[in-house]
């Protein structure tokens, strides 16, 4: 059974742009949730997706949005980029039989210049 | 909101010894607490977790206790292997494992 698959795996871009990042959970689960990761802050939750509804959002600015898709993909948007959006970008989903257990990807590791 | 508060940061032990990463939290509504091991260049990895109803759990060489009256949890791993070596992160959730809140991370190295 496949992962958690999250792309692009590195990318670099210059502030003002904007990033778009995708993930495809594992077949059959349609949670996904997504996570920030700083050495400063550490993993904070960005938001959550269950059958293409936003069902929870973390405390983030309207710059970064997300959106699920009838396949379960997800994908995450940031506009405007800022150098403080420097950061391991995480996507995990959850199973139908809920355990509790968040499965995460690798990762989109993003570099603002 | 909840906030989780870890520590130590950084922890160096022996292999063999035993090896103790504590947590605390502020919301008594919280009653999930997962432990996620991250390995270099990896998502982290659920590797024990524990619900209020319950003080403690064992798997193998690993132990997580949870005090609810003094909010806070512990994870314990005995007999430490090199394999162990990686940044272990506690995490509270009022009731649900999609929006947790993590703690800052414990960078734990196992010495040969």
């Amino acid at each position: 059974k496949a992962g958690v698959t999250q792309t692009p795996r590195y990318l670099i871009k210059t502030r003002g742009q904007q990033v778009t990042l995708s993930c495809s959970p594992i077949s059959g689960h349609r949670s996904v949730s997504w996570y920030q990761q700083t050495p400063g802050q550490g993993l904070q939750f960005l938001f959550e997706y269950f059958s293409e509804t936003q069902r929870n959002k973390g405390n983030f600015p309207g710059r970064f949005s997300g959106r699920q898709f009838s396949n379960s993909r997800s994908e995450m948007n940031v506009s405007t980029l800022e150098l403080g959006d420097s950061a391991l970008y995480l996507c995990a989903s959850i199973g139908e039989q809920y355990t509790g257990e968040l499965f995460f990807g690798e990762g989109s590791r993003l570099t603002v210049l | 909101g909840e906030n989780v508060e870890q520590h130590p940061s950084t922890l160096s032990v022996q292999e063999g010894d035993s090896a103790v990463i504590k947590c605390t939290y502020s919301d008594s509504a919280s009653n999930y607490f997962p432990w996620y091991k991250q390995e270099l260049g990896k998502g982290p990895q659920l590797i024990i977790d524990i619900r209020s109803n319950v003080g403690e759990k064992k798997d193998q060489r690993i132990a997580v206790t949870l005090n609810k009256t003094a909010k806070h949890f512990s994870l314990h791993i005995t007999e430490t292997q090199p394999e162990d070596s990686a940044v272990y992160f506690c995490a509270a959730s009022p009731g649900s494992a999609r929006q947790l809140t993590f703690g800052s991370g414990t960078q734990l190295t196992v010495l040969p």
